[in-house]
């Protein structure tokens, strides 16, 4: 299993609608969890960082559920601009001890 | 305030030769990270110091990769000799007070070794 795991997509979706991605995580004692968002051949960026109680910024709405391991991220009323790949980052705790990145969900939001 | 800088943005360069791609953090940040990205691999850290200080090296993929970080503004990562499947996209990023906070990355070098 991997250590965190994303739904490649693409998500195809119109102008307007409701998406959310989830992201599962292996290690329960995890304990720092991002959203980052990456527009193709540019550098990822941080969208939100992700709180226990959930936390809302805008349009986005981040949700961790500790209990069955994943977060997710929800985004009302797409826009085109919200065309981007979107990244699931957790702290593992593992030996590394250092963030680890899904390999992206893939949203194109459509005219 | 200024990001992350790396330098070069794009690099090609025959197999054999050495590469080195740059990095400076963001000022006041303790804490930087190398990642490789490709199509087949995605993200994939290969290094993070903290404190100028060199914590995980474990992603690094052999001995012809190395880094450095001689103070608290600068990095290097060092190809040699590189090989076309060190071809990829190589990403610097810092962050303040180490892992537990996010991290802010630089534009990234391009790199295709030919």
């Amino acid at each position: 299993r991997k250590e965190v795991e994303q739904d490649p997509g693409p998500f195809n979706v119109p102008e307007g609608a409701t998406v959310a991605f989830n992201c599962t995580y292996s290690n329960s004692a995890s304990q720092s969890f991002f959203w980052y968002r990456q527009d193709c051949r540019k550098e990822p960026k941080l969208l939100m960082s992700v709180y226990s109680s959930g936390n809302e910024d805008g349009r986005f709405t981040a949700q961790l559920n500790r209990a069955s391991q994943y977060i997710s991220l929800l985004i009302r009323d797409s826009k085109l601009s919200d065309s981007a790949t979107y990244l699931c980052v957790v702290n593992m705790y593992t030996g590394r001890r250092a963030l680890t990145f899904g390999s992206g969900t893939r949203l194109q939001v459509q005219p | 305030d200024a990001g992350v800088i790396q330098s070069p943005r794009h690099e090609v360069t025959e197999m054999g030769q050495e590469v080195t791609l740059r990095c400076k953090p963001i000022s006041g940040h303790n804490s930087l990270f190398w990642y490789r990205q490709t199509m087949m691999r995605g993200l994939e850290l290969l290094i993070y110091f903290n404190n100028n200080v060199p914590i995980d090296d474990s992603g690094m993929p052999e001995d012809r990769f190395s880094a450095k970080m001689p103070n608290a503004s600068f990095s290097t990562l060092k190809i040699q000799p590189s090989e076309p499947r060190d071809s990829a996209v190589y990403f610097c990023a810092s962050s303040q007070q180490g892992v537990n906070q996010p991290q802010h990355f630089g534009d990234g070098t391009r790199l295709s070794i030919l």
